[in-house]
């Protein structure tokens, strides 16, 4: 079946770094991969939708120059976060749609 | 955009009893209903899913049903076990495939 490979599993990152999150269509083709945010004990909240050759498209209240995605070719999206803070750690994790939408197994960020 | 409500937030069952996870969602355009169980720090993995031309769908000890009028679905899950704890999430599809998760229901099998 389909895979998404997410990469990192864990970071921990001093506050104003950056940090990048990978993920990876294994045996198919992604050409949109859906991201979202999960912080503890609440639902997964969709923050942008990467589309292979065109530009993001960001939901609403969510900061695309502090969020940065690139979807780099039909295998590969990534996630920066810039400048992170505290307040960005989370789960995230990101998903590509078709067959039941296949998910990455998801980041957890902690910001110290 | 779609609107996707999970209720009840906590469900407690002894092993054997059944479960039931009801969702409801606001567009009436929606046509994939999946559900997804989440372990704690793993990623969501889909169980069930539901388009809406049909009303049920069952696989083995889960089942889902949809009623299309009343824009509302819901998980079965029959004969709990323990390993069957975890937190449950119902989706609906909005335009340009973007699920849109509900809040979440935490099952607790007790043994």
């Amino acid at each position: 079946g389909a895979v998404v490979s997410q990469h990192p599993s864990r970071v921990i990152c001093k506050s104003g770094t950056s940090v990048k999150i990978e993920c990876r269509s294994l045996d198919f083709q992604a050409t949109t991969m859906f991201w979202y945010r999960q912080f503890p004990k609440q639902s997964l909240m969709l923050m942008a939708t990467s589309n292979e050759g065109s530009k993001a498209t960001y939901e609403q209240g969510v900061e695309k120059d502090k969020f940065l995605i690139n979807h780099a070719s039909l295998t590969l999206s990534t996630l920066t976060v810039t400048s992170a803070h505290p307040e960005d750690s989370s789960f995230y994790i990101c998903s590509a749609p078709g067959n039941g939408y296949t998910f990455g197994s998801g980041t957890r960020l902690t910001v110290v | 955009g779609e609107n996707v409500e999970q209720h009840p937030s906590t469900l407690s069952v002894q092993e054997g009893d059944s479960a039931v996870i009801k969702c409801t969602y606001s567009d009436s355009a929606s046509n994939y209903f999946p559900w997804y169980k989440q372990e704690l720090g793993k990623r969501p993995q889909l169980i069930i899913d539901i388009r809406s031309n049909v009303g049920e769908k069952k696989d083995q000890r889960i089942a889902v049903t949809l009623n299309k009028t009343a824009k509302h679905f819901s998980l079965h899950i029959t004969e709990t076990q323990p390993e069957d704890s975890a937190v449950y999430f119902c989706a609906g599809m909005e335009y340009g495939n973007k699920l849109v998760f509900g809040a979440g229901t935490i099952l607790r099998v007790k043994s």
